[in-house]
């Protein structure tokens, strides 16, 4: 079956505006969470989304923002870019969600640049 | 805070030899334990995972072991294959239902023809 799919792949702004990335889960899958990539810092846990609504979130400034729809389907914004928002942001999802064996799958992401 | 962490962030092997990639954790209530590799482009993929309750795990030419006492665990990797050669995240996470995943910084791995 189909894996999960995130678009854009890679992205271009510049600081002050807002972005909006998407996230298509595995079939079947309700669980989608978000992490960013950077290469100081690892993966870090942005939110965590089960049936439309947020069932956790990290520690990240309230710029970062996101939503699922009824179809599991998954996006995220950031608004007021600043150059420290450039990394890969990686969409997981899972059946349940991490309250199980905690295997996500992971998709290729989108690599955003803020210039 | 840390509370995952790969101290190492790169390690080189030969071909045919043993990698052994060291995780250590500062969270007492992490009770499950799971190692992603990635390669460049390309989302990270699920390894092996290991649960508190155990203190080994094999897969093939994987093999996890922690150590609750010292809240360290390891991922060896025997024979390595140059195919192997990515970055290897340790995780953990805290069994509950709206647990997440806490993930370490990687170590890129590169084994040598």
């Amino acid at each position: 079956k189909a894996g999960v799919t995130q678009t854009p792949r890679y992205l271009i702004k510049t600081r002050g505006q807002q972005v909006t990335l998407s996230c298509s889960p595995i079939s079947g899958h309700r669980s989608v969470s978000w992490y960013q990539q950077t290469p100081g810092q690892g993966l870090q846990f942005l939110f965590e989304y089960f049936s439309e609504t947020q069932r956790n979130k990290g520690n990240f400034p309230g710029r970062f923002s996101g939503r699922q729809f009824s179809n599991s389907r998954s996006e995220m914004n950031v608004s007021t870019l600043e150059l420290g928002d450039s990394a890969l942001y990686l969409c997981a999802s899972s059946w349940t969600g991490t309250a199980t064996t905690g295997e996500l799958f992971f998709g290729e992401g989108s690599r955003l640049t803020v210039l | 805070d840390q509370q995952v962490k790969q101290n190492s962030p790169s390690l080189s092997v030969q071909e045919g030899r043993i990698s052994i990639l060291n995780c250590d954790y500062t969270n007492s209530m992490f009770d499950y334990f799971l190692w992603y590799k990635k390669y460049p482009a390309e989302g990270p993929t699920f390894l092996i995972s290991i649960s508190s309750i155990k203190d080994k795990n094999e897969d093939g030419r994987f093999t996890v072991f922690l150590n609750k006492s010292a809240k360290h665990l390891s991922l060896h990797i025997v024979p390595s294959q140059p195919g192997d050669s990515a970055v290897y995240f340790c995780a953990a996470r805290v069994t509950g239902a709206n647990s997440k995943l806490t993930f370490g910084k990687g170590i890129t791995l590169s084994v040598r023809p």
